[in-house]
Protein backbone atom coordinates (compact mmCIF):
# COMPACT_ATOMS: atom_id res chain seq x y z
CA UNK A 1 0.00 0.00 0.00
CA UNK A 2 1.28 3.19 -0.88
CA UNK A 3 0.05 5.00 2.60
CA UNK A 4 -1.30 8.42 3.00
CA UNK A 5 -0.24 10.76 0.22
CA UNK A 6 -0.35 14.69 0.30
CA UNK A 7 0.50 17.27 -1.99
CA UNK A 8 2.31 19.32 -2.30
CA UNK A 9 4.73 18.65 0.14
CA UNK A 10 6.23 22.40 0.08
CA UNK A 11 4.16 25.28 -0.80
CA UNK A 12 5.37 28.72 -0.13
CA UNK A 13 3.15 31.38 -1.07
CA UNK A 14 2.84 35.13 -0.38
CA UNK A 15 -0.06 36.42 1.89
CA UNK A 16 -3.35 36.55 0.75
CA UNK A 17 -3.03 34.20 -1.59
CA UNK A 18 -5.62 30.90 -1.91
CA UNK A 19 -3.79 27.76 -0.57
CA UNK A 20 -5.11 24.21 -1.62
CA UNK A 21 -3.70 20.79 0.34
CA UNK A 22 -4.30 17.55 -1.16
CA UNK A 23 -4.61 14.23 0.68
CA UNK A 24 -5.22 10.51 -0.94
CA UNK A 25 -6.12 8.33 2.14
CA UNK A 26 -4.96 5.02 2.23
CA UNK A 27 -7.53 2.49 0.27
CA UNK A 28 -10.13 1.03 1.84
CA UNK A 29 -9.96 3.69 4.80
CA UNK A 30 -13.07 5.74 5.35
CA UNK A 31 -12.09 8.04 8.27
CA UNK A 32 -9.76 11.26 7.59
CA UNK A 33 -8.00 13.73 9.74
CA UNK A 34 -6.51 16.58 9.00
CA UNK A 35 -3.94 18.08 11.45
CA UNK A 36 -1.42 21.18 12.09
CA UNK A 37 1.90 20.86 14.14
CA UNK A 38 3.76 24.14 14.87
CA UNK A 39 6.23 25.15 17.21
CA UNK A 40 3.67 27.20 19.62
CA UNK A 41 0.74 24.70 19.53
CA UNK A 42 1.76 21.30 18.65
CA UNK A 43 -0.27 18.76 16.68
CA UNK A 44 -4.04 20.11 16.58
CA UNK A 45 -6.93 18.29 15.03
CA UNK A 46 -8.39 20.60 12.45
CA UNK A 47 -11.35 18.61 11.12
CA UNK A 48 -12.18 15.07 11.07
CA UNK A 49 -14.34 12.94 8.64
CA UNK A 50 -16.56 9.84 8.52
CA UNK A 51 -17.58 8.15 5.43
CA UNK A 52 -16.62 11.57 3.06
CA UNK A 53 -18.99 13.69 5.81
CA UNK A 54 -17.45 15.92 8.55
CA UNK A 55 -18.00 15.15 11.72
CA UNK A 56 -16.19 17.32 13.92
CA UNK A 57 -14.37 20.52 12.47
CA UNK A 58 -14.33 22.27 15.88
CA UNK A 59 -10.29 22.91 15.34
CA UNK A 60 -10.97 24.80 12.01
CA UNK A 61 -9.18 27.90 13.31
CA UNK A 62 -11.60 30.52 11.42
CA UNK A 63 -13.29 30.88 8.41
CA UNK A 64 -10.49 31.33 6.38
CA UNK A 65 -10.07 27.21 6.54
CA UNK A 66 -12.59 25.12 4.80
CA UNK A 67 -12.10 21.01 4.25
CA UNK A 68 -14.00 18.79 1.65
CA UNK A 69 -13.95 15.55 0.92
CA UNK A 70 -16.02 14.85 -2.29
CA UNK A 71 -15.03 10.88 -2.56
CA UNK A 72 -13.73 8.51 -0.54
CA UNK A 73 -10.23 8.80 -2.20
CA UNK A 74 -9.55 12.54 -2.06
CA UNK A 75 -9.76 15.52 0.78
CA UNK A 76 -8.83 19.12 0.13
CA UNK A 77 -8.22 21.83 2.89
CA UNK A 78 -7.81 25.18 1.69
CA UNK A 79 -6.59 28.66 2.92
CA UNK A 80 -8.00 31.43 1.83
CA UNK A 81 -6.62 34.56 2.21
CA UNK A 82 -3.62 32.87 3.67
CA UNK A 83 -1.84 34.72 6.21
CA UNK A 84 1.62 34.66 7.74
CA UNK A 85 0.27 32.83 10.76
CA UNK A 86 -0.85 30.22 8.82
CA UNK A 87 2.90 28.89 8.25
CA UNK A 88 3.24 25.26 9.39
CA UNK A 89 3.05 21.73 8.81
CA UNK A 90 -0.07 20.02 7.81
CA UNK A 91 -0.95 16.56 8.13
CA UNK A 92 -3.42 13.97 7.06
CA UNK A 93 -4.19 10.81 8.89
CA UNK A 94 -7.06 7.89 7.73
CA UNK A 95 -8.12 4.87 9.18
CA UNK A 96 -10.41 2.41 9.10
CA UNK A 97 -13.51 1.85 11.52
CA UNK A 98 -13.73 -1.74 10.31
CA UNK A 99 -12.22 -4.53 11.59
CA UNK A 100 -9.02 -5.15 14.19
CA UNK A 101 -7.18 -1.71 13.48
CA UNK A 102 -9.79 1.00 14.13
CA UNK A 103 -7.73 2.67 16.45
CA UNK A 104 -4.60 3.65 14.73
CA UNK A 105 -4.40 6.76 12.67
CA UNK A 106 -1.84 6.38 9.46
CA UNK A 107 -0.36 9.99 8.68
CA UNK A 108 0.69 10.93 5.69
CA UNK A 109 4.22 13.17 5.20
CA UNK A 110 2.61 16.29 5.59
CA UNK A 111 2.53 19.55 3.68
CA UNK A 112 4.73 22.16 4.79
CA UNK A 113 3.20 25.33 4.22
CA UNK A 114 5.16 29.03 4.51
CA UNK A 115 3.06 32.08 4.19
CA UNK A 116 5.51 35.27 3.64
CA UNK B 1 -11.28 15.37 28.21
CA UNK B 2 -8.04 13.51 27.79
CA UNK B 3 -4.89 15.20 28.17
CA UNK B 4 -1.22 13.70 27.74
CA UNK B 5 2.15 15.52 29.65
CA UNK B 6 5.47 14.16 28.24
CA UNK B 7 8.03 14.99 30.99
CA UNK B 8 11.02 15.41 29.49
CA UNK B 9 10.88 18.22 25.64
CA UNK B 10 14.92 17.06 25.32
CA UNK B 11 16.50 13.83 25.78
CA UNK B 12 20.43 13.43 24.26
CA UNK B 13 21.55 10.57 24.71
CA UNK B 14 24.71 8.10 23.41
CA UNK B 15 24.69 5.88 21.02
CA UNK B 16 24.18 2.40 22.51
CA UNK B 17 22.84 3.73 26.03
CA UNK B 18 19.42 2.91 26.94
CA UNK B 19 16.68 6.00 26.65
CA UNK B 20 13.36 6.48 28.62
CA UNK B 21 10.23 8.57 27.47
CA UNK B 22 8.09 9.95 30.17
CA UNK B 23 4.40 9.81 29.55
CA UNK B 24 1.71 10.55 31.95
CA UNK B 25 -2.00 10.95 30.22
CA UNK B 26 -5.34 11.74 32.50
CA UNK B 27 -9.05 10.87 31.37
CA UNK B 28 -11.79 10.12 33.48
CA UNK B 29 -12.62 7.20 31.26
CA UNK B 30 -10.74 4.09 29.98
CA UNK B 31 -8.30 5.19 27.01
CA UNK B 32 -5.65 3.76 24.55
CA UNK B 33 -2.79 4.76 24.31
CA UNK B 34 0.48 5.16 21.48
CA UNK B 35 3.24 6.52 20.94
CA UNK B 36 4.52 7.88 17.19
CA UNK B 37 7.81 8.72 16.29
CA UNK B 38 8.72 11.56 13.87
CA UNK B 39 11.44 11.40 11.89
CA UNK B 40 12.38 14.50 10.07
CA UNK B 41 11.01 16.08 7.35
CA UNK B 42 8.07 12.90 7.73
CA UNK B 43 5.12 12.65 8.68
CA UNK B 44 4.37 10.63 12.11
CA UNK B 45 4.87 6.61 12.36
CA UNK B 46 3.16 4.35 14.74
CA UNK B 47 5.60 2.48 17.27
CA UNK B 48 3.71 0.90 19.46
CA UNK B 49 -0.10 0.83 21.18
CA UNK B 50 -1.43 -0.50 23.88
CA UNK B 51 -5.22 -1.37 23.55
CA UNK B 52 -6.10 -3.87 26.52
CA UNK B 53 -3.95 -7.05 28.13
CA UNK B 54 -0.16 -7.52 29.13
CA UNK B 55 1.08 -3.93 30.13
CA UNK B 56 4.19 -4.13 28.52
CA UNK B 57 4.01 -3.59 24.69
CA UNK B 58 6.45 -4.26 22.17
CA UNK B 59 6.51 -1.99 18.93
CA UNK B 60 8.87 -1.98 15.92
CA UNK B 61 12.79 -0.77 16.28
CA UNK B 62 13.48 -2.44 19.58
CA UNK B 63 11.35 -0.08 21.18
CA UNK B 64 8.90 -0.83 24.54
CA UNK B 65 6.37 1.02 26.67
CA UNK B 66 4.42 0.00 29.87
CA UNK B 67 1.16 0.89 30.78
CA UNK B 68 1.05 1.12 34.26
CA UNK B 69 -3.00 2.33 35.43
CA UNK B 70 -2.29 3.55 38.94
CA UNK B 71 0.39 5.63 38.01
CA UNK B 72 -1.40 6.85 34.31
CA UNK B 73 1.60 6.51 32.74
CA UNK B 74 2.63 5.14 29.77
CA UNK B 75 6.59 4.97 29.55
CA UNK B 76 8.42 4.41 26.34
CA UNK B 77 11.72 2.35 26.33
CA UNK B 78 14.47 1.33 24.56
CA UNK B 79 17.87 -0.64 25.98
CA UNK B 80 20.02 0.55 22.98
CA UNK B 81 19.59 3.57 20.96
CA UNK B 82 21.24 3.95 17.23
CA UNK B 83 21.58 7.35 15.81
CA UNK B 84 18.82 5.99 13.46
CA UNK B 85 16.71 6.52 16.20
CA UNK B 86 17.10 10.82 16.33
CA UNK B 87 13.56 11.63 15.96
CA UNK B 88 10.57 13.35 17.98
CA UNK B 89 8.70 11.06 19.56
CA UNK B 90 4.94 11.85 20.85
CA UNK B 91 2.85 10.20 23.46
CA UNK B 92 -1.10 10.38 22.51
CA UNK B 93 -4.28 8.69 23.87
CA UNK B 94 -7.65 8.24 22.95
CA UNK B 95 -10.89 7.69 24.53
CA UNK B 96 -12.05 3.84 23.34
CA UNK B 97 -15.33 5.32 22.51
CA UNK B 98 -14.14 7.98 20.17
CA UNK B 99 -11.96 9.03 17.08
CA UNK B 100 -9.97 11.79 18.68
CA UNK B 101 -6.69 11.65 19.40
CA UNK B 102 -5.41 13.98 22.14
CA UNK B 103 -0.89 13.93 21.42
CA UNK B 104 1.66 14.97 23.62
CA UNK B 105 3.76 18.56 22.90
CA UNK B 106 6.72 15.68 22.07
CA UNK B 107 10.24 14.46 23.34
CA UNK B 108 13.28 15.36 20.69
CA UNK B 109 15.50 12.83 21.17
CA UNK B 110 19.07 13.31 19.73
CA UNK B 111 21.46 10.06 19.46
CA UNK B 112 25.32 10.90 19.71
CA UNK B 113 28.46 8.76 18.45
Amino acid sequence: DAGVIQSPRHEVTEMGQEVTLRCKPISGHNSLFWYRQTMMRGLELLIYFNNNVPIDDSGMPEDRFSAKMPNASFSTLKIQPSEPRDSAVYFCASRTTTGSSTDTQYFGPGTRLTVL
Amino acid sequence: AQSVTQLDSQVPVFEEAPVELRCNYSSSVSVYLFWYVQYPNQGLQLLLKYLSGSTLVKGINGFEAEFNKSQTSFHLRKPSVHISDTAEYFCAVKRRVDYKLSFGAGTTVTVRA
